[in-house]
């Protein structure tokens, strides 16, 4: 059973670029959401895709996007990039019928400059 | 909105005794789902032991316990003979049981574990 994997571990980005981050889900699961993780901070919900559809959205702003594809794997897009977008984005999996909690990646360390 | 607060930023424990880290949230349902997640230097939050609500029963998960008290809205968790691996960030969750898209966290809280 393979778990979440995100791509890239790192990434500095000017300020006003944009950015793709990506992850792949666990096998079996069919949810992908995505979260802020600011220095110091606990995670904050961007939002969660289910059949490649938005699912839920959090506090953010519509410059934060996102894609699922067929095989479940998300990609987050984030335009316009401002300095406070610098953070630990963590993407997790989850099955929509199951409550066993979602399973994390190790997350992608984005530094805006 | 729910919410979910940690009011301990730092824990320290020494090797092998036992520590207590509090969480307490805000919610109006009636059903929903707690959870203790890990976070270790490496990032990825790792599920440590996960309570639901219409269950009277605290959970346990080896060394991990909860305290579990719905009245209050109180869900602490329990480490019992601390080994130096416990030492991480530790996030209280909530998720409710009718709208599984949205995990609250708290703001966590630093266990340090002393040999």
């Amino acid at each position: 059973e393979t778990g979440v994997t995100q791509s890239p571990t790192h990434l500095i980005k000017t300020r006003g670029q944009q950015v793709t981050l990506r992850c792949s889900s666990q096998s079996g699961h069919n949810t992908v959401s995505w979260y802020q993780q600011a220095l110091g901070q606990g995670p904050q919900f961007i939002f969660q895709y289910y059949r490649e559809e938005e699912n839920g959205r959090g506090n953010f702003p519509p410059r934060f996007s996102g894609l699922q594809f067929p095989n479940y794997s998300s990609e987050l897009n984030v335009n316009a990039l401002e300095l406070d977008d610098s953070a630990l984005y963590l993407c997790a999996s989850s099955h929509i019928d199951r409550n066993y909690g979602y399973t994390f990646g190790s997350g992608t360390r984005l530094t805006v400059v | 909105a729910q919410t979910v607060t940690q009011s301990q930023p730092e824990m320290s424990v020494q090797e092998a005794e036992t520590v207590t880290l509090s969480c307490t949230y805000d919610t109006s349902e009636s059903d929903y789902y707690l959870f203790w997640y890990k976070q270790p230097p490496s990032r990825q939050m790792i599920l440590v032991i996960r309570q639901e609500a219409y269950k009277q029963q605290n959970a346990t998960e080896n060394r991990f316990s909860v305290n579990f008290q719905k009245a209050a809205k109180s869900f602490s968790l329990k480490i019992s003979d601390s080994q130096l691996g416990d030492a991480a960030m530790y996030f209280c969750a909530y998720r409710s049981a009718f709208n599984n898209n949205d995990m609250r966290f708290g703001a966590g809280t630093r266990l340090t574990v002393k040999p």
